[in-house]
């Protein structure tokens, strides 16, 4: 079964520092798609960055950046420079170009701290 | 460009009681989901439509849980009877057309139900 894994329930770090959430998933596809998306206490959840597995390049989105390492099935979000608006529950989440059917982890609940 | 639309934005039933959500996507995207995400769980999808059609309701409770998208534009979901583990944010979800390159997903505010 495919899976998703964010292994850090909560996390917390100082305005302007790099704070890194992880995620790992476990497929036996070779063609699918990651992401992460950010769901405020607003509930409105928008997508922060996307990874096609087949690009070897780590995406970035100014202050989002990815490390993404398809080997170990691991897809790790760095926010660089973090703000108070970056406070929000963050959920990695996995689609395979098969199923086209997203699979989200469990959330990382960031508080960025002034 | 005007989001999803959803509504109520809570609501608040006994169990056993009936319940109805709506949803209203971004327009011209063909592709609609609802996920429940219960509190403190990443969102589950219930159900995936593709134009008018069901293409994924393998998790939805089909014994208490209905849904449609006449048209293919806007959906409804009901509960029908609802039981207490049902209390959770139901999430709607569209994207542009039903190919994971163009698979982003647009989320609606989401419909708090809480069932007493």
């Amino acid at each position: 079964a495919q899976t998703v894994t964010q292994s850090q329930p909560e996390m917390s770090v100082q305005e302007a520092e790099t704070v890194t959430l992880s995620c790992t998933y476990d497929t036996s596809e070779n063609n699918y798609y990651l992401f992460w998306y950010k769901q405020p206490p607003s509930r409105q959840m928008i997508l922060v960055i996307r990874q096609e597995a087949y690009k070897q390049q780590n995406a970035t989105e100014n202050r989002f950046s990815v490390n993404f390492q398809k080997a170990a099935k691991s897809f790790s979000l760095k926010i660089s420079d973090s703000q108070l608006g970056d406070t929000a529950m963050y959920f990695c989440a996995f689609i395979n170009s098969g199923t086209y059917k997203y699979i989200f982890g469990t959330g990382t609940r960031l508080k960025v701290l002034a | 460009e005007a989001g999803v639309a959803q509504s109520p934005r809570y609501k608040i039933i006994e169990k056993r009681q009936s319940v109805a959500f709506w949803c209203n996507p971004i327009s011209g995207h063909a592709t609609l989901y609802w996920y429940q995400q219960i509190l403190g769980q990443g969102p589950k999808l219930l159900i995936q439509f593709q134009n008018n059609g069901v293409v994924d309701d393998s998790q939805l409770p089909k014994d208490r849980f209905s849904a449609e998208r006449l048209k293919g534009v806007d959906s409804t979901l009901k509960i029908q009877p609802a039981k207490l583990e049902d209390s959770a944010v139901y999430l709607c979800a569209s994207s542009f057309r039903f190919a994971a390159n163009q698979e982003t997903q647009y989320f609606g505010p989401g419909t708090r139900l809480l069932v007493l």
